[in-house]
């Protein structure tokens, strides 16, 4: 089955900088790759997908980038803002079937 | 307006007990899931529904039981809990591109 590594676990930036997180899955059949945004005790909330036959995305401060070949993908977030701290969590899904979610990273934007 | 809510957002009973969370989405979708995550914010699926049935059970203890009385409904019932059922559970409905919406989350504790 899938399995999809996340790095860093932790990641501490300073307001204004970039930040990047990293995912990597094992099934070449996965073809959809949603990132989410959990702020503290609150529920999942997708900011940013993409598929498989995308090599880009990109909305607004955020944009997110696929190597289907090594299979990786990444969240990039710019001009980070204190309102970006939370754990964020990328999956990975085959068509159709369910999510398998990384482990999160916890996101501390610095102000 | 929510589009995915669940009841109720905290629960509290002692071991042994059954108990269930409902869900409930205005979305229109055919799908919906059930996810656990435990207290290292680890997110799995536990099991989803699409148009009343059954379609991708994970290996969870048959003490927890999925029932869909109709398409906007997915509750979750758990018999005879156990400490480490202690977990936030929440619900999500998913659109046939994939796409998951999540609820509030339920956070039980078992005592």
């Amino acid at each position: 089955g899938e399995n999809v590594e996340q790095h860093p676990s932790t990641l501490s930036v300073q307001e204004g900088d970039s930040a990047v997180i990293k995912c990597t899955y094992s099934d070449s059949a996965s073809n959809y790759f949603p990132w989410y945004k959990q702020e503290l005790g609150k529920r999942p909330q997708l900011i940013i997908d993409i598929r498989s036959n995308v090599g880009e995305k990109k909305d607004q401060r955020i944009a997110v980038t696929l190597n289907k070949t090594a299979k990786h993908f990444s969240l990039h977030i710019t001009e980070t803002q204190p309102e970006d701290s939370a754990v964020y969590f990328c999956a990975a899904s085959p068509y159709g079937q369910n999510f398998v979610f990384g482990p999160g990273t916890r996101l501390s934007v610095l102000p | 307006d929510t589009a995915v809510s669940q009841t109720p957002k905290y629960l509290v009973t002692q071991m042994g007990n059954d108990k269930s969370i409902k869900c409930e989405q205005n979305l229109g979708h055919d799908t919906m899931y059930w996810y656990k995550q435990d207290s290292k914010k680890f997110l799995k699926i536990m099991f989803s529904y699409n148009n009343k049935e059954l379609i991708i059970n994970e290996t969870v203890p048959n003490r927890f039981s999925p029932k869909s009385p109709d398409k906007a409904h997915l509750n979750l019932h758990i018999n005879s809990l156990e400490l480490g059922d202690s977990a936030v559970y929440f619900c999500a409905s998913g659109t046939s591109s994939n796409e998951q919406f999540f609820g509030p989350g339920t956070r039980l504790t078992v005592l």
